[in-house]
């Protein structure tokens, strides 16, 4: 049974752009959350989706973006990048989501310039 | 809100050994989940073992262990035999299981853990 498959694992920007970072979760697995990681902040939940809808949100501005599709793969977008949005941007998956365990894909890791 | 505590930055142990990692945490609910994860430098974050607050066993996974104190809101992780594969970054985290947040874990700053051979 195939992981959690994230695309790209590097990405390189400049300020001011935007990017797209996409998460296919594990077959099956319905529910879908992104996580940013830095090393002054640590881990961070940014949102999670269920069935295409978005069910939970962390303390991140709008320019954090996420939406999921009906296959359950899910998207998250940052528009109008900035050199503090630099972070390896983890998407984890699960059947429902309640209390189970999180399966975690290996990440992108994203350089704003 | 609730808060996770890893108090030790970085630990090492020899192999073969037994180390502990401390956590601690902070919170007004009853009902939660607490996890261990290993993050290897490969950086995939890999679940070492769960916890159910209303289970008062602790968890065991193979030479991994918990010592969950509910009271005391302490949730410490036990490797036994430690091997080179066991070298790591390894985070506490926390999961509400009321509704709305289930999907959100709060972790710690995470531990960096060497194995000498």
């Amino acid at each position: 049974k195939a992981g959690v498959t994230q695309t790209p694992r590097y990405l390189i920007k400049t300020r001011g752009q935007q990017v797209t970072l996409s998460c296919s979760p594990i077959s099956g697995h319905r529910s879908v959350s992104w996580y940013q990681q830095t090393p002054g902040q640590g881990l961070q939940f940014l949102f999670e989706y269920f069935s295409e809808t978005q069910r939970n949100k962390g303390n991140f501005p709008g320019r954090f973006s996420g939406r999921q599709f009906s296959n359950s793969r899910s998207e998250m977008n940052v528009s109008t990048l900035e050199l503090g949005d630099s972070a390896l941007y983890l998407c984890a998956s699960s059947r429902q989501g309640f209390g189970e365990k999180l399966f975690f894909g290996s990440g992108t890791q994203l350089s704003v310039l | 809100a609730q808060t996770v505590t890893q108090s030790q930055p970085e630990m090492s142990v020899q192999e073969a050994e037994t180390v502990t990692l401390s956590c601690t945490y902070d919170t007004s609910e009853s009902d939660y989940y607490l996890f261990w994860y290993k993050q290897p430098p490969s950086r995939q974050m890999i679940l070492v073992i769960r916890q159910e607050a209303y289970k008062q066993q602790n968890a065991t996974e193979n030479r991994f262990s918990v010592n969950f104190q509910k009271a005391a809101k302490s949730f410490s992780l036990k490797i036994s035999d430690s091997q080179l594969g066991d070298a790591a970054m390894y985070f506490c985290a926390y999961r509400t299981n009321y509704g709305g947040s289930q999907g959100n874990l709060i972790f710690g700053k995470g531990t960096k853990l060497s194995v000498k051979p």
